[in-house]
């Protein structure tokens, strides 16, 4: 089975700064998708980033960028110039495509306080 | 359009009830998701859809919990005797394809069981 770990329960940045949140998964899997998404106090699951398994680019969106290291399993999400509205709970997720049952696998997810 | 939409925001059921929860996914996805989220944890899988069709029920916690999507759109998650540990934020999530597309989330409903 799939595990996905976040090892920084809570982290804090200055409005403009640049923060790394960490993520390390473990699979036996050699095709897979990851996943970073934001839940902001209103609940509701964003997606911010995605990554396929097979496209050694890493995947960028706006201030948003990812470090994925396949052979190290890290996948890990840089926030550039931090804003206000950053502020949430950030969950890594793996998923296993191309089978018959595709859930999402969560880490426990990390808090993130961006700071005026 | 629209998003994927879950009914009711907020609900509270005395230990024993039985309750319905409701998603509304995204208008044409083919695949549908139940997931649990216990305070300061991530979504845990419960249940997954493929049109009408539930393919897996591996992770419902027990027989008091039950599923359906009828007519391969609305779904309904029903819990029977309601206790205690039901207490979290159960997520519904919808995805255009079923093997490698992006899930898209709705609010959740938040269900405290007193």
């Amino acid at each position: 089975a799939q595990t996905v770990t976040q090892s920084q329960p809570e982290m804090s940045v200055q409005e403009a700064e640049t923060v790394t949140l960490s993520c390390t998964y473990d699979t036996s899997e050699s095709n897979y998708y990851l996943f970073w998404y934001k839940q902001p106090p209103s609940r509701q699951m964003i997606l911010v980033i995605r990554q396929e398994a097979y496209k050694q680019q890493n995947a960028t969106e706006n201030r948003f960028s990812v470090n994925f290291q396949k052979a190290a399993k890290s996948f890990s999400l840089k926030i550039s110039d931090s804003q206000l509205g950053d502020t949430a709970m950030y969950f890594c997720a793996f998923m296993k495509p191309f089978s018959g049952n595709t859930p999402l696998v969560f880490g426990k997810g990390t808090r993130l306080s961006v700071i005026a | 359009g629209a998003g994927v939409s879950q009914s009711p925001r907020y609900k509270v059921a005395k230990r024993g009830q039985d309750v319905a929860l409701r998603c509304d996914p995204i208008s044409g996805h083919v695949s549908l998701f139940w997931y649990q989220q216990a305070l300061g944890q991530g979504p845990e899988f419960l249940t997954y859809f493929q049109n009408e069709a539930q393919l897996d029920k591996s992770g419902l916690p027990s027989d008091r919990f039950f599923a359906e999507r009828p007519e391969g759109s609305v779904s309904t998650l029903k819990i029977q005797r309601t206790q205690q540990e039901d207490s979290a934020v159960y997520l519904c999530a919808s995805s255009l394809e079923q093997f490698t597309d992006t899930q898209y989330f709705g609010p959740g409903t938040r269900l405290t069981v007193l």
